[in-house]
């Protein structure tokens, strides 16, 4: 069974620190998500990655495969940055179903 | 840009009651998906279904539960006799085939009294 594991679970930030939030998960994976949940419960995805590193204006994804780590980085962080961060993983052998983190709450006051 | 919809965005029905979420998936994806959170949980999967059929399906989803795509664009999930533990906000997503990036619509809250 894979679990998938965040860190920190509460994270409170002043605006225009640099964010870092940890995933680590279990068995073998095929590609690694991860989401924002704004609080009005609507997820968007951020990034899918399956190795090395994405970047997308201010955000930043790394994972590394044989130590089953992924973590997400928020550069210059602003308060529109406040939502929940959720790292899911597809497991290898075929699945499709996302299995997902707990989240992690991030707020960023100005 | 294209985006997954789904309606509607808040149902309450008494338990025993049936029910029927909406999702319009992204047209021309092939692969479609049902989650649900209940509050303050984790989201966790219920079904997927390609190709006209259920491909994969969680202890969560059963036999009170079923999936259809009656037409070319609409997918819902059926829900045949509400419990008070199926409360949750339940998120359908699709993605243009195998191993593509998911994406989610806004959600429908389903409130069960």
């Amino acid at each position: 069974k894979n679990e998938v594991e965040q860190s920190p679970q509460n994270l409170t930030a002043q605006e225009g620190e640099f964010i870092t939030i940890n995933c680590s998960y279990s068995v073998g994976i095929s590609a690694l998500h991860w989401l924002q949940q704004h609080p009005g419960g609507g997820i968007v995805s951020l990034f899918m990655l399956s190795s090395g590193k994405k970047k997308h204006g201010r955000l930043i994804a790394t994972i590394n495969i044989q130590e089953k780590h992924s973590s997400l980085h928020i550069t210059a962080s602003h308060p529109r940055d406040s939502a929940v961060y959720i790292c899911a993983v597809r497991s290898q052998g075929g699945s499709e179903k996302l299995v997902f983190g707990k989240g992690t709450k991030l707020t960023v006051n100005p | 840009e294209p985006e997954v919809t789904q309606t509607p965005s808040h149902q309450v029905t008494q338990m025993g009651q049936e029910v029927i979420l909406r999702c319009v998936p992204i047209s021309n994806h092939l692969y479609f998906y049902w989650y649900r959170q209940i509050l303050g949980q984790k989201v966790e999967f219920l079904v997927s279904f390609y190709n006209n059929e259920i491909s994969e399906k969680s202890e969560i989803f059963d036999d009170q539960f079923s999936v259809e795509r009656p037409d070319g664009s609409n997918f819902t999930l059926k829900i045949r006799s509400t419990k008070l533990e199926d409360s949750a906000m339940y998120f359908c997503a699709s993605n243009l085939n195998a191993g593509y990036e998911q994406y989610f619509g806004p959600g429908t809250r389903l409130t069960v009294t």
